[in-house]
């Protein structure tokens, strides 16, 4: 059972945009930033967002991230089929531990 | 360039304890805005933090396995090492290491590729 709690699954078809969020509570969304994590099958995880919305260098505008209150979204648009992949949300809690979504498995249709 | 890259047993009995190496380059342990931390993946399963250290020596772990962890650095060899006692078969995981950069916010920038231990009889 994970802390932050995001959907199983999201689907879309190329071109669309899909949202993926990440809820949690005052003591880690509420009080700290949010990252995003995208893992492509066998790989390990890469940063795609930090401090809520900030993209590193490299990753697509298309990759967008927002905050609201206790829960964070991730946004893809303009959805490719290398956008297939499993993403999690991550985010720092204030009983000294940080904290992950279960992870949300995008599948484009 | 920054990497980072674990090392150790690909198997390990129930019972014993798992000795994991992160050894890092591209970057300094001794930088004051980078820490490492260790985090696992079970086959199929989402990620679970474990534990995490700073060039301070400032350590934090997983309040759930709090008591089997252990983490350390050896700065000049570039290495940061977690110890887990008492591995159970639930243990089964890819372990991977990563850079955790503390520019304000926190954040892990670069994984390792990640090794899977198996613990089995």
């Amino acid at each position: 059972q994970s802390v932050l709690t995001q959907p199983p699954s999201a689907s879309g078809t190329p071109g669309q945009r899909v949202t993926i969020s990440c809820s949690g509570s005052s003591s880690n969304i509420g009080s700290n930033t949010v990252n995003w994590y995208q893992q492509l099958p066998g790989t390990a995880p890469k940063l795609l967002i930090y401090s809520n919305n900030q993209r590193p260098s490299g990753v697509p505008d298309r990759f967008s991230g927002s905050k609201s209150g206790t829960s964070a979204s991730l946004a893809i648009s303009g959805l490719q089929s290398e956008d297939e992949a499993d993403y999690y949300c991550a985010a720092w809690d204030d009983s000294l531990r940080w904290v992950f979504g279960g992870g949300t498995k995008l599948t484009v249709l | 360039q920054v990497t980072l890259k674990e090392s150790g047993p690909v198997l390990v009995k129930p019972t014993e304890t798992l000795t994991l190496t992160c050894t890092v380059s591209g970057f300094s342990l001794s930088n004051a805005r980078m820490g490492v931390s260790w985090i696992r993946q079970p086959p199929g399963k989402a990620l679970e933090w474990l534990a995490h250290i700073f060039s301070n020596d400032e350590k934090s772990y997983s309040t759930s396995l709090k008591s089997r962890l252990t983490i350390s650095k050896d700065t000049s060899k570039s290495q940061v090492v977690l110890t887990m006692t008492n591995m159970d078969p639930v243990d089964t995981a890819t372990y991977y290491c990563a850079r955790l950069y503390c520019g304000g916010d926190c954040y892990w920038d670069y994984w390792g590729q990640g090794t899977l231990v198996t613990v089995s009889s």
